[in-house]
């Protein structure tokens, strides 16, 4: 089973400032890999997909980058609706298909 | 517009079987690509994903959870149903369904509101 790490695990920042979160896979998935936020109550949703490809409609702020085993999120300027909990998820499709979350990052105001 | 919806008991004892159904409605789950998967998450607990179905009736599992999981599609009802056998009270989360989109490389694009279920007797 492929394994996802991220850290933090909890981080506290001000608006305004750059934000940076690393997922891990234990071994390569190539691109496979979205980002997603999610708010208390709610359901997450998605951020990026593909590593680095910005779902329509999300804000220009938040960006991907990685490929193989070492991915990043970073938010350039927090914003007051940017504190939430955010999980990056591999999803390769191909073989054995089978589909994991990280563990999840709280952004917390400081 | 797609939207999904999450259906089931919200208790269930243990031992139990857990039946949930997600009904979906702005896309067919007969178009080639297309998937629909589920994924629960403990209250103040991480997400897990648990099953994918794609248009073909190719599934997967959670290798984990992979003997007590069983998923199924009914395509004229536009439905999914994910069975999970002797529930425990860990199993108490908030169990969610998504859309896989058939193009783009996406993950889960649109989910479903989720639906609370509590394992105790």
């Amino acid at each position: 089973d492929i394994q996802m790490t991220q850290s933090p695990s909890t981080l506290s920042a001000s608006v305004g400032d750059r934000v940076t979160i690393t997922c891990r896979a234990s071994q390569s998935i190539s691109s496979w890999l979205a980002w997603y936020q999610q708010k208390p109550g709610k359901a997450p949703k998605l951020l990026i997909y593909k590593a680095s490809s910005l779902e329509s409609g999300v804000p220009s702020r938040f960006s991907g980058s990685g490929s193989g085993t070492e991915f990043t999120l970073t938010i350039s300027s927090l914003q007051p609706d940017d504190f939430a909990t955010y999980y990056c998820q591999q999803y390769n499709s191909y073989s054995p298909g089978l589909w994991t979350f990280g563990q999840g990052t709280k952004v917390e105001i400081k | 517009q797609i939207t999904l919806k999450e259906s089931g008991p919200t208790l269930v004892k243990p031992t139990q079987t857990l039946t949930l159904t997600c009904t979906f409605s702005g896309f067919s789950l007969s178009t080639s690509g297309v998937g629909v998967g589920w994924i629960r998450q403990p209250p103040g607990k991480a997400l897990e994903w648990l099953a994918l179905i794609y248009w073909d009736d190719d599934k997967r599992y959670s290798p984990s959870l992979k003997s007590r999981l069983t998923i199924t599609k009914d395509t004229s009802k536009n439905q999914v149903v994910l069975t999970m056998t002797n529930m425990d009270p860990v199993d108490t989360a908030t169990y969610y369904c998504a859309h896989r989109p058939p193009t783009g490389g996406k993950a889960f694009d649109i989910w479903g509101q989720g639906t609370m279920v509590t394992v105790s007797s």
